[in-house]
């Protein structure tokens, strides 16, 4: 069975720009969750989406939006990046909608934003 | 709000010795309690987790035990190798802060653990 898959691995880009970053969860699992990871901040909860709807966000700014389709892949775009936006982002994905699942994560996508 | 705080890194051992990795937790409510390891250039994978009081996580010969008089969850080992050199995250998630229906996790800063041969 295949594990979540998150692509592009890397990306670099400048600041201004914006970037999407996609996310194919495990199969039959319908939640995607997103991380930030930073040094300096660590992980940090994005938002989470279930049946194409997002159910939970966390604190960061509206640049940060995302949406989930109806085969549950996700995606999440950030516009107008800033130097501060430089992370490994994370998507996790997990099988039923009640909370407490057990969550996979994928392998990451790095940015780099110059 | 919820909260976890775990024991700051890096912890150097010696191979074989016994890994201790303190996390304490904060939640208005009952949470689910896990450990994810992170392997260099990879993502999080679950080590082990405890949804209730009392119970002990295991796997891979790592342990932790939920304690809720102490609001702890302190992941332990008794012989590392070097091959369990990694990052050691410790997270909490409570749906029923969120009606019950969140998979929400929060993150410790996470401890980096050095095995050494």
């Amino acid at each position: 069975k295949a594990g979540v898959t998150q692509t592009p691995r890397y990306l670099i880009k400048t600041r201004g720009q914006q970037v999407t970053l996609s996310c194919s969860p495990i199969s039959g699992h319908r939640s995607v969750s997103w991380y930030q990871q930073t040094p300096g901040q660590g992980l940090q909860f994005l938002f989470e989406y279930f049946s194409e709807t997002q159910r939970n966000k966390g604190n960061f700014p509206g640049r940060f939006s995302g949406r989930q389709f109806s085969n549950s892949r996700s995606e999440m775009n950030v516009s107008t990046l800033e130097l501060g936006d430089s992370a490994l982002y994370l998507c996790a994905s997990s099988r039923a909608g009640q909370g407490a699942n057990i969550q996979y994560f994928g392998a990451g996508t790095r940015l780099s934003v110059l | 709000g919820n909260s976890v705080t775990q024991m700051e890194g890096p912890v150097t051992l010696s191979e074989e010795a016994f890994l201790t990795i303190n996390c304490t937790y904060t939640a208005t409510g009952y949470p689910s309690l896990f450990w994810y390891v992170q392997y260099p250039g990879e993502g999080l994978q679950l080590l082990l987790k405890a949804t209730k009081a009392d119970d002990k996580g295991s796997n891979k010969g790592f342990e932790a035990t939920y304690r809720k008089e102490t609001t702890s969850f302190h992941l332990e080992k008794g012989s590392v190798q070097v091959s369990d050199s990694a990052v050691y995250f410790c997270a909490l998630s409570d749906p029923r802060e969120y009606g019950g229906a969140t998979n929400k996790l929060i993150f410790g800063t996470g401890t980096l653990l050095a095995v050494q041969p």
